[in-house]
């Protein structure tokens, strides 16, 4: 009954290889989120999506790719991956009105490793 | 420099003891700030949401305050559980974003008994 779940919770894997994280929420929320946690701690959004349509895309690099085949879903998918994409990725969501209203309800994170 | 600044950076209490936490923004204007608990391990809960016209929320044994004026914020929090160890995060909504959040990068706080 988890309202915001995301897989794998650690992800390990070379550089160069490409992987995926999903998401799913059971809030009937209408907006999901990306964000990326880095080492200093910072939560920065990467992606917003609203009823599938992408509202929010931020300065990322175009191997991380978001895809999400309905409102209650969101993953994301990263190319060729590189050191710096180490990191712990949160899925968010929250009602409508986006973040700027509704309290965000966040997973549990994925924790992404490139060695 | 980062637009929401916390303070401390962490913090250890005993059990029982009270402890405040602040938060300096310089986004302006901003919609509302918020205040988020991270365990250890797991994702950012919710504990307030303030916008500019209120001065303090309260949620069980947390209480918000807020100066718009000063743009300054405070989590106070009373009776300490061994359970509050965790880190709090002070989220500010900025209108000059185009309203996204800038979070800060949070105080750790731990209670020992």
């Amino acid at each position: 009954d988890t309202a915001v779940s995301q897989t794998p919770k650690y992800l390990v894997t070379q550089m160069g290889n490409d992987k995926s994280i999903k998401c799913e929420q059971n809030l009937g929320h209408d907006t999901m989120y990306w964000y990326k946690q880095d080492s200093k701690k910072f939560l920065k959004i990467m992606f917003s999506y609203n009823n599938k349509e992408l509202i929010i895309n931020e300065t990322v690099p175009n191997r991380f790719s978001p895809k999400s085949p309905d409102k209650a879903h969101l993953n994301l998918h990263i190319n060729s991956l590189e050191l710096g994409d180490s990191a712990v990725y949160f899925c968010a969501s929250s009602s409508y009105g986006g973040q700027w209203r509704s309290p965000l309800h966040f997973g549990n994170g994925t924790r992404l490793t490139v060695t | 420099k980062n637009q929401v600044e916390q303070s401390p950076q962490s913090l250890i209490i005993l059990e029982g003891k009270n402890c405040t936490l602040q938060c300096n923004y310089t986004v302006s204007p901003f919609s509302n700030l918020r205040w988020y608990k991270q365990d250890t391990g797991r994702g950012p809960v919710s504990l307030t949401i303030m916008t500019f016209s209120e001065n303090t929320k309260s949620n069980g044994r947390y209480t918000a305050t807020l100066d718009a004026d000063t743009k300054q914020s405070s989590l106070h929090i009373t009776a300490s559980q061994l359970s509050d160890s965790a880190s709090y995060i002070c989220v500010v909504s900025a209108e000059e974003y185009g309203n996204k959040l800038v979070f800060g990068a949070g105080t750790i706080l731990r209670v020992k008994s």
